[in-house]
């Protein structure tokens, strides 16, 4: 049973214009949410992270946003760039439990020139 | 700072025989944790050690084993191997136990193929 869901497999963007990665969620125990970038013949690298306890994270042009209710977290990306063409993983954690995390099974982006 | 590595980098083994991975974490960093990454399933956590013990544990059967050493360089053995186990296996290491996101690192993986 996927906990952490990435429903979009792949997601095409003109280089310029905002990426948005999605992912839902139906624990409703995790309190910390992370994004991880990943290349080919690389591990994941992490990009951001956002705690239950707020809403929105910013961190220059990459901004996570949180709506609890729906158990949904967004990845905004403005403005894409060809070298952000990768493989997005959202996850979650738990307090307690945090190596524990629980990763979706990815979007790839392709950021188009 | 070298970052983490793991060998080898690619393994074909055949259904049955037993398989050992390796990864040296950052140096300094004594927590060493495995992943196990596919197409349907995405991450997979499968445990972590810190300081030669074994912390944390995921969901994947006894035939998945590890351990770690005193300089900190943990090894991951699956034994009876099937076809489902074929995936990337990533290792992470961080300074402390439960390290994740900004204070973990991951390697570059293990691509693992069983025929």
């Amino acid at each position: 049973d996927q906990q952490v869901k990435q429903n979009s497999p792949s997601l095409s963007v003109q280089e310029g214009r905002i990426s948005i990665l999605n992912c839902d969620y139906t624990n409703s125990m995790f309190d910390y949410f992370l994004w991880y970038k990943k290349y080919p013949a690389e591990g994941p690298t992490f990009l951001i992270s956002i705690s239950s306890i707020k809403d929105k994270n910013e961190d220059g042009r990459f901004t996570v946003f949180l709506n609890k209710s729906a158990k949904h977290l967004s990845l905004h990306i403005v403005p894409s760039q060809p070298g952000d063409s990768a493989v997005y993983f959202c996850a979650a954690a738990r307090a307690g439990g945090y190596q524990k995390v629980t990763f979706g099974i990815g979007t790839k982006l392709q950021v188009i020139p | 700072k070298a970052g983490v590595t793991q060998t080898p980098r690619y393994l074909i083994k055949t259904r049955g025989q037993q398989v050992t991975l390796s990864c040296s974490p950052i140096s300094g960093h004594r927590s060493v944790s495995w992943y196990q990454q596919t197409p349907g399933q995405g991450l997979q956590f499968l445990f972590e050690y810190f300081s030669e013990t074994q912390r944390n544990k995921g969901n994947f059967p006894g035939r998945f084993s590890g351990r770690q050493f005193s300089n900190s360089r943990s090894e991951m053995n699956v034994s009876t191997l099937e076809l489902g186990d074929s995936a990337l296996y990533l290792c992470a290491s961080s300074l402390a136990s439960g390290g994740i996101g900004e204070t973990q690192y991951f390697g570059p993986g293990t691509r693992l193929l069983v025929l």
